[in-house]
């Protein structure tokens, strides 16, 4: 089984200040993968980052970066200056890798305000 | 990246009646597809796995003959909420996942209001 821990319930942040949302893993498998999402309060679900456990550098997509600490399970996503758009709830994902035929096990979110 | 379509956005229905809910890739072939429920502040649960051409698996708890998945195309997934009540009010989103299964999609969510 996996599980997924999302300690921060809530942030506020100011604008153009970096910020860690904190995710740790705990997982029997040997080969998974971590995602990070946002939900806007539309309700989509936005693909940010994904990190395989095998990776050896730590991925980054234009402001998003996944701080992977394997030997401590934990996959950090880092939000580089932060915009007034990025408040929404923030997922961390994972599930196991190998084609595609798993789906994810979800935390239970991190709700993000940034503050002008 | 790739593009999951969901349809209808939203949905408001009679206790009793049944709703069918559709999911489609537009640029890419799903033979897998998964359906998740959200309740209001809380996170996301997967309810099923749709296979094309075979039956859907279901996780522990959700019944299957209440939420019936039908995958008949490499594009198309739907999930019938079966007699529904207003228990069953809620966000259901789907996703597939995209070739080696490193990306996973996600359509833009049914929110289901019974009354």
């Amino acid at each position: 089984a996996q599980k997924i821990t999302q300690t921060q319930p809530g942030m506020f942040v100011q604008e153009k200040e970096a910020v860690t949302l904190d995710c740790t893993y705990d997982t029997s498998d040997p080969s998974y993968g971590l995602f990070w999402y946002k939900q806007p309060s539309s309700g989509e679900m936005i693909f940010l980052i994904y990190q395989g456990s095998y990776d050896q550098q730590n991925a980054t997509e234009g402001r998003y970066s996944l701080n992977f600490q394997k030997a401590r399970k934990s996959a950090n996503l880092v939000i580089s200056a932060s915009q007034l758009g990025d408040s929404a709830m923030y997922f961390c994902a994972m599930s196991p890798t190998g084609g595609g035929a798993d789906g994810l096990t979800f935390g239970k979110g991190t709700h993000l305000i940034i503050q002008p | 990246g790739a593009v999951v379509s969901q349809h209808p956005s939203r949905v408001i229905c009679k206790s009793g009646t049944s709703v069918k809910i559709e999911c489609r890739s537009l640029d890419f072939q799903a033979t897998t597809m998964f359906w998740y429920r959200q309740f209001p502040k809380q996170s996301l649960m997967l309810m099923a796995t749709s296979n094309e051409g075979s039956k859907a698996t279901y996780e522990q708890g959700v019944e299957k003959d209440k939420f019936l998945i039908n995958h008949a195309s490499l594009t198309l997934s739907t999930l019938t909420v079966t007699s529904a009540h207003p228990e069953d009010s809620s966000f259901y989103i789907c996703s597939a996942r995209v070739g080696s299964g490193s990306l996973a999609f996600f359509g833009q969510g049914t929110r289901l209001t019974v009354v």
